[in-house]
């Protein structure tokens, strides 16, 4: 089955401990990208990736970081979580336009 | 730059009733437009798109029509259901290294 993977699915941890949300595509997709998403604020672009070893800043980046070692693989990295990067996050891949999201992550930063 | 706006929610509807949800574009060039649903718990998935004027999208019931002339999208659909209780997205793409760019959803409640 076509999927975006997404792991952990919830996250409670505490501000300045290092943490990482996992990402996985099954498509071939080149294209890559991870959202935030917060109320009355809709979807926001964090960091996108067209290739292996390309990635980019999206709308949101501060506070994030990313990797794209594999096709296959686009980890989020928050090397110093704060309170304000509470939120639900997506992980997307796409091709012609089209995008498919993982489930989401729901992380709360204390 | 390009932009998406659509209509505030929440929106609460009676089971079988008319639904339309706003949506207006701006964009440089000839965008794609498409329509995203996000039900509870769950990701956004792609529910209809259009790619070019005129074009009408639809799927589960759903219609949307690419109207160049006002730059809209708006979603339809004739008969609302419980399970169509979602958040909706409306999005525009023009291609290559540009990411898509969303609205900031509507709510949509539908009530038995």
């Amino acid at each position: 089955e076509a999927q975006v993977t997404q792991n952990p699915r919830y996250l409670i941890t505490v501000t300045g401990k290092k943490l990482t949300v996992t990402c996985s595509q099954n498509m071939n997709h080149e294209y890559m990208s991870w959202y935030r998403q917060d109320p009355g604020l809709g979807l926001r672009q964090i960091y996108y990736s067209m290739n292996v070893e390309v990635t980019d800043k999206g709308d949101v980046p501060e506070g994030y970081k990313v990797s794209r070692k594999e096709k296959r693989n686009f980890p989020l990295i928050l090397e110093s979580p704060s309170p304000n990067q509470t939120s639900l996050y997506f992980c997307a891949s796409e091709r012609g336009n089209e995008q498919f999201f993982g489930p989401g992550t729901r992380l709360t930063v204390l | 730059g390009n932009s998406v706006t659509q209509m505030e929610g929440p929106v609460t509807l009676s089971e079988e009733a008319f639904l339309t949800i706003n949506c207006t574009y701006t964009a440089t060039g000839y965008p794609s437009l498409f329509w995203y649903v996000q039900y509870p718990g769950e990701g956004l998935q792609l529910l209809l798109k259009a790619t070019k004027a005129d074009d009408k999208g639809s799927n589960k019931g759903f219609e949307a029509t690419y109207r160049k002339e006002t730059t809209s999208f708006h979603l339809e659909k004739g008969s609302v259901q419980v399970s169509d209780s979602a958040v909706y997205f409306c999005a525009l793409g023009v291609g290559g290294n540009t990411p898509l760019v969303f609205g900031k959803g509507t709510r949509l409640s539908v009530i038995a």
